[in-house]
């Protein structure tokens, strides 16, 4: 079974350009996330995807971040424009459902390096 | 405020040595707790969960993971450290009323010496 997938791996851009990122989940996987994860820290959950509908984006700064999830398969997120503290590692999971607890299983990230 | 907590940036073992790497957490039920472990480039990987029943669970490449009530701890061990465990490893929780949420934390860097 292919694992979540994504890409760029990734990106360096300049402060105030734009980014996006781009994830496509398990293949039956009708939950989808983004998470932000700068070094030293843990993942921080951006944006929870149900089907193509959002769960919760309480997290998501969304002056400058979107994401959208067309047809309840893949997912863009992006960055417009970017600052310097957006450097760090984006990385997607997907889950069978979302409800009581289904496993997330993680895409390799996008690393993102803003100068 | 729910929290998770691992104490220990960085940690080194030696080669063969057993490891034990800490985590607590906040709250005033019992949550679901994770360990993932992220090797250089890669994706987070699940070692083991506990939801509920024995203590002491068991997880892929021989680690495990032991849930103490009233310590708020789920510590993780291994009894013999090979190379290949050199990664960033990361205590996460999920804090039921808040759905599906997983919450990290920082992470601890394990470095492996020969």
């Amino acid at each position: 079974e292919a694992g979540v997938a994504q890409s760029p791996r990734y990106k360096i851009i300049e402060k105030r350009q734009s980014v996006a990122f781009w994830c496509n989940p398990i293949s039956g996987h009708a939950t989808l996330y983004w998470y932000q994860q700068i070094l030293g820290q843990g993942p921080k959950l951006l944006i929870q995807f149900q089907n193509n509908g959002v769960v919760d984006d309480s997290q998501l700064p969304k002056d400058r971040f979107s994401a959208e999830r067309l047809k309840g398969v893949d997912s863009t997120l992006k960055i417009q424009p970017a600052k310097l503290e957006d450097s760090a590692v984006y990385l997607c999971a997907s889950s069978f459902r979302t409800g009581s607890y289904n496993e997330q299983f993680f895409g390799p990230g996008t690393r993102l390096t803003v100068l | 405020a729910q929290s998770v907590t691992q104490p220990d940036i960085h940690i080194t073992v030696s080669e063969g040595a057993s490891l034990e790497l800490r985590c607590n957490y906040s709250y005033g039920a019992t949550p679901y707790l994770f360990w993932y472990v992220q090797s250089p480039g890669q994706g987070l990987q699940l070692l083991l969960k506990y939801f509920s029943g024995d203590t002491l669970v068991q997880g892929i490449k021989g680690f495990e993971a032991e849930f103490k009530r009233s310590q708020s701890s789920f510590n993780l061990r291994k009894p013999s450290v090979h190379w290949s465990d050199a990664a960033e490893y990361f205590c996460a929780v999920v804090f039921m009323e808040y759905g599906n949420k997983l919450v990290f934390g920082a992470g601890t860097i394990l470095r492996v010496k020969s």
